[in-house]
């Protein structure tokens, strides 16, 4: 089955710096690979995301990289404020077109943006 | 987005006792729904799949007649774990998906339910 490892466990850096999460997985079949951003208490939260058929997408702040062949993927934040402080969960899963197949999340990284 | 509700937010119950989770998506048709749980400061680990109608897949290692899951509807979806023990206090998250969702890719998931086992 698939196995997702993520990296780095905590992450901490000053506002206005880039934070930059890797992660791989091991399924080649795996084609969606989403970010999820999770507050203390609270319901993950989709940040962004990206099917294997990119290489890259970005949302203003965010932006996402995906290397199949090397089977990695990669959030990277720039500008930080203190409110990106929280975990940041990737995970990869498979989509079948017209539904969602399971997601195998990433351990998380806690990241804490420092005024 | 599509929006997925729990109940409860949180319960406290004593070990041999069972407990419900209900899990609703309020404004589309969710056609598979997962389970997952988490412990503290740790990631989310998935329990089960359930689709509409059909009996549920578990992952390793979950017992599936300890932690019964019901999908009898497009919108309903209920886990309940059964004799519940201390080491069962969780927070358990359902998501949902569906084509119906605005999405075809992404899950949409519950604010999730607190269980502490006494």
């Amino acid at each position: 089955g698939e196995n997702v490892e993520q990296h780095p466990s905590t992450l901490s850096v000053q506002e206005g710096d880039s934070a930059v999460i890797k992660c791989t997985y091991s399924d080649s079949a795996s084609n969606y690979f989403p970010w999820y951003k999770q507050e203390l208490g609270k319901r993950p939260q989709l940040i962004i995301d990206i099917r294997s058929n990119v290489g890259e997408k970005k949302d203003q702040r965010i932006a996402v990289t995906l290397n199949k062949t090397a089977k990695h993927f990669s959030l990277h934040i720039t500008e930080t404020q203190p409110e990106d402080s929280a975990v940041y969960f990737c995970a990869a899963g498979v989509n079948y077109g017209g539904s969602q197949g399971n997601l195998i999340f990433g351990k998380g990284t806690k990241l804490s943006v420092k005024p | 987005g599509a929006v997925v509700s729990q109940h409860p937010s949180w319960v406290i119950c004593k070990s041999g006792t069972s407990v419900k989770i209900e899990c609703r998506s309020l404004d589309f048709q969710a056609t598979t729904m997962f389970w997952y749980r988490q412990f503290p400061k740790q990631s989310l680990m998935l329990m089960a799949t359930s689709n509409e109608g059909s009996k549920a897949t578990y992952e390793q290692g979950v017992e599936k007649d300890k932690f019964l899951i019901n999908h009898a509807s497009l919108t309903l979806s209920t886990l309940t774990v059964t004799s519940a023990h201390p080491e069962d206090s969780s927070f358990y998250i359902c998501s949902g998906t569906g084509a119906t969702s605005g999405s075809l890719n992404e899950q949409y998931f519950g604010p999730g339910t607190r269980l502490t086992v006494t």
